[in-house]
C-alpha cells in the first residue's frame, strides 16, 4: 500500500497567521491518466470529513480561497494563509491513484 | 444540496453480520461512485471500498483488510447505497462514513461497535 506520512501531526497556529501541513506519499501519485490524485480533507471536532482540495490544487466549492493546495509526485503541501478559528480540527492528505487509496495519519491544528 | 444518511450501525458480537443503509438526495445517484470509509475511535481515516456507476460496469473494490467479508451494493431506482458486513471482528469498531465519488461529500456516519 502507498503509505502518506504527514508533517507536523500537531501544528498550533496564532490568529491571523499561516499554515502549512506537508505529506509525501511512498510512491509517485501521477496516475497513468496524466492526472495526480492527491486530496486534503478537514475535519472538525465531532464532525465528518469535508474535501478541501482535490487533484493537488483544486478547491472544492465553498472553500475558502485561504486554502491553497500545491505540489507534484510524492510531495504535496496544504497552505492556510490566515488561520481562523474555524479552521481547527484534523487535517488529513489522501491519494486516490492506487488501490488502497490511503490516508495521511493526520495533522491537528489548534490555536496557540 | 448533496445529502447522505447512514443507518443501520450498533452494538454485534464478534462473528455476526450488519447491514448500513446510505440514503442519498441532491445528486443523480446511477451516475456516480458510491464509497465507503471508516474511523476507529480516536483514529484516522481507512478506506474499506467503492462501487462504480453501472455506466462503468458497477464493480467494486475493497480494502484488503475486509475484502470476502464485506460487501457494497447499490439501488439506483432508491438512491440507496449498502455495506453488507459479515464476520465482523472486534476491530471493525469505528465509524462508517458513506461517500459521494471519492470523497465529494460524506454523511454524519454510524457506528459499529463489535464486542462480545
Amino acid at each position: 500500500d502507498v503509505v502518506m506520512t504527514q508533517s507536523p501531526i500537531s501544528l498550533p497556529v496564532t490568529l491571523g497567521q499561516p499554515a502549512s501541513i506537508s505529506c509525501r506519499s511512498s510512491q509517485s501519485l501521477v496516475y497513468s491518466d496524466g492526472n495526480t490524485y492527491l486530496n486534503w480533507f478537514q475535519q472538525r471536532p465531532g464532525q465528518s470529513p469535508r474535501r478541501l482540495i482535490y487533484k493537488v490544487f483544486n478547491r472544492d466549492s465553498g472553500v475558502p480561497d485561504r486554502f491553497s493546495g500545491s505540489g507534484s509526485g510524492t510531495e504535496f503541501t496544504l497552505e492556510i494563509s490566515r488561520v481562523e478559528a474555524e479552521d481547527v480540527g484534523v487535517y488529513y492528505c489522501m491519494q486516490g491513484t492506487h488501490w488502497p487509496y490511503t490516508f495521511g495519519q493526520g495533522t491537528k491544528l489548534e490555536i496557540k | 444540496e448533496v445529502q447522505l444518511v447512514e443507518s443501520g450501525g450498533g452494538l454485534v458480537e464478534p462473528g455476526r453480520s450488519l447491514r448500513l443503509s446510505c440514503i442519498t438526495s441532491g445528486f443523480t445517484f446511477g451516475e456516480y461512485v458510491m464509497s465507503w470509509v471508516r474511523q476507529a475511535p480516536g483514529k484516522g481515516l481507512e478506506w474499506v471500498g467503492f462501487i462504480r456507476s453501472k455506466a462503468n460496469g458497477g464493480t467494486r473494490e475493497y480494502a484488503p483488510s475486509v475484502n470476502g467479508r464485506f460487501t457494497i451494493s447499490r439501488d439506483d431506482s432508491k438512491s440507496i447505497a449498502y455495506l453488507q458486513m459479515n464476520s465482523l471482528r472486534t476491530e471493525d469498531t469505528a465509524v462508517y462514513y458513506c461517500g459521494h465519488s471519492f470523497g465529494f461529500a460524506w454523511g454524519q456516519g454510524t457506528l459499529v461497535s463489535v464486542s462480545s
